[in-house]
Formats: C-alpha cells, sequence, structure tokens
C-alpha cells in the first residue's frame, strides 16, 4: 500500500528565506508524486508533479521538488519565501497504471514571518 | 474556463439529520471524486467516478453515506443520518480520465460540514 509522511506539521520562515517542506513515500512501484497548496477555505492546488521523467521538478510560484528513490523522498523548496507563500501543503503518491487514487500525506502548514 | 463548483460552503446540522452536498466538475471531465478531509488531516478518497459508473467506493461508509453521479456530469453525496464525527469538509475534484494516475485533480473549495 502507498503512503505518505510530511515531516513536521508546521514549518516557520521568514521573508526571503529557504523554503523546505519535507516528504517521504512508501510505493511498491515507482510512483507518481506531486505537491499541492491549499490557501485558506480554498480547494487544492497543484503546484507540480513527478511522473518518471527529469527528478528535478520545477512547478508555479517558483517552488521545485526533487525525487530521490534511494532515499524515497520528495521534498519541496523554494529559495526565497514570500509572504503569499503561507498556506498548507500537501504532498500526494499515486500508482502508474493504477486507480489514479491519490494518497495525501498529512501536510505541513507554513507561515511566513517579515 | 469555470472551475470544479460545489455547493454549499458551509452547513451546520443536528446529529441524526441527513445532507447533501453537491459537486459541477469542469466541462469534459470524465472522472470525478469525493474526498473527506479532517481538520489537520490530508484528503481521504470515499469515492470515483469514471462517467456515472462508481469505480472506487471501498473507503465509502455505506451505512450512512451513498452518492450519485447521474448522466455522468454532476454529482451529489448524501449522509443520513449525520454523525459528529461526520464534521469536516468534503472536497469534490474531477480530471479528464486520462488512463495511468498521471492526470492533475481539479478541486473544488469544498464544504465544510459542522454536526452539532
Amino acid at each position: 500500500a502507498q503512503s505518505v509522511t510530511q515531516l513536521g506539521s508546521h514549518v516557520s520562515v521568514s521573508e526571503g528565506a529557504l523554503v523546505l517542506l519535507r516528504c517521504n513515500y512508501s510505493s511498491s512501484v515507482p510512483p507518481y508524486l506531486f505537491w499541492y497548496v491549499q490557501y485558506p477555505n480554498q480547494g487544492l492546488q497543484l503546484l507540480l508533479k513527478y511522473t518518471s521523467a527529469a527528478t528535478l521538478v520545477k512547478g508555479i510560484n517558483g517552488f521545485e521538488a526533487e525525487f530521490k528513490k534511494s532515499e524515497t523522498s520528495f521534498h519541496l523548496t523554494k529559495p526565497s519565501a514570500h509572504m503569499s507563500d503561507a498556506a498548507e501543503y500537501f504532498c500526494a503518491v499515486s500508482e502508474p497504471g493504477g486507480s489514479e487514487k491519490l494518497v495525501f500525506g498529512k501536510g505541513t502548514k507554513l507561515t511566513v514571518n517579515p | 474556463e469555470a472551475g470544479v463548483v460545489q455547493s454549499p460552503r458551509y452547513k451546520i446540522i443536528e446529529k441524526k439529520q441527513p445532507v447533501a452536498f453537491w459537486c459541477n466538475p469542469i466541462s469534459g471531465h470524465n472522472t470525478l471524486y469525493w474526498y473527506l478531509q479532517n481538520l489537520g488531516q490530508g484528503p481521504e478518497l470515499l469515492i470515483r467516478y469514471e462517467n456515472e459508473e462508481a469505480v472506487d467506493d471501498s473507503q465509502l461508509p455505506k451505512d450512512r453515506f451513498s452518492a450519485e453521479r447521474l448522466k455522468g456530469v454532476d454529482s451529489t453525496l448524501k449522509i443520513q443520518p449525520a454523525e459528529l464525527g461526520d464534521s469536516a469538509v468534503y472536497l469534490c475534484a474531477s480530471t479528464k480520465g486520462q488512463a495511468g494516475g498521471v492526470d492533475e485533480q481539479f478541486f473544488g473549495p469544498g464544504t465544510r460540514l459542522t454536526v452539532l
């Protein structure tokens, strides 16, 4: 069965600082991996996805993530945080050729301090 | 292009009452999902439709929950009777239905249910 672990339910950074949100996955087959962002009282929006092409994936709003098979990780980074990045971030996994079911982590709430 | 539409956005009911949520997916999206999101948790799949067929309802508590997607477009999720533990956000998502788990799921804003 697939699963996702997001380390740190809350992360706080200063504006302009590096953002690092951690995600580790478990999957019996090479997975597809996703990062979604959720702003208050809104639905989830896709930031980026890994589908077995390049291991470094660039997404919207300056975010990127690197797939590391040896570490079973897919951490999300952004070089310089902006106040508008404050939101909740979810990592998710699905199986290629499978049911298209997304299995989400518990989420990490990012706070950006001025 | 309009996004996924859900209504109502908020609902407060007494326990044991019935409640229904409505979802209108993006036009042309054949696959529709209902997710449950508890406070402080990630979304969990309740049911997935391919057109009008429910192809994965293994996580749907069928004693009190039901869903339908007549004509393969709009969908309704119902709870009867509601329990205190049903308080959560119910999210609807849709995709074009490209095979293989690659397709981006587009999410609606959700319905926040409070059961008193």
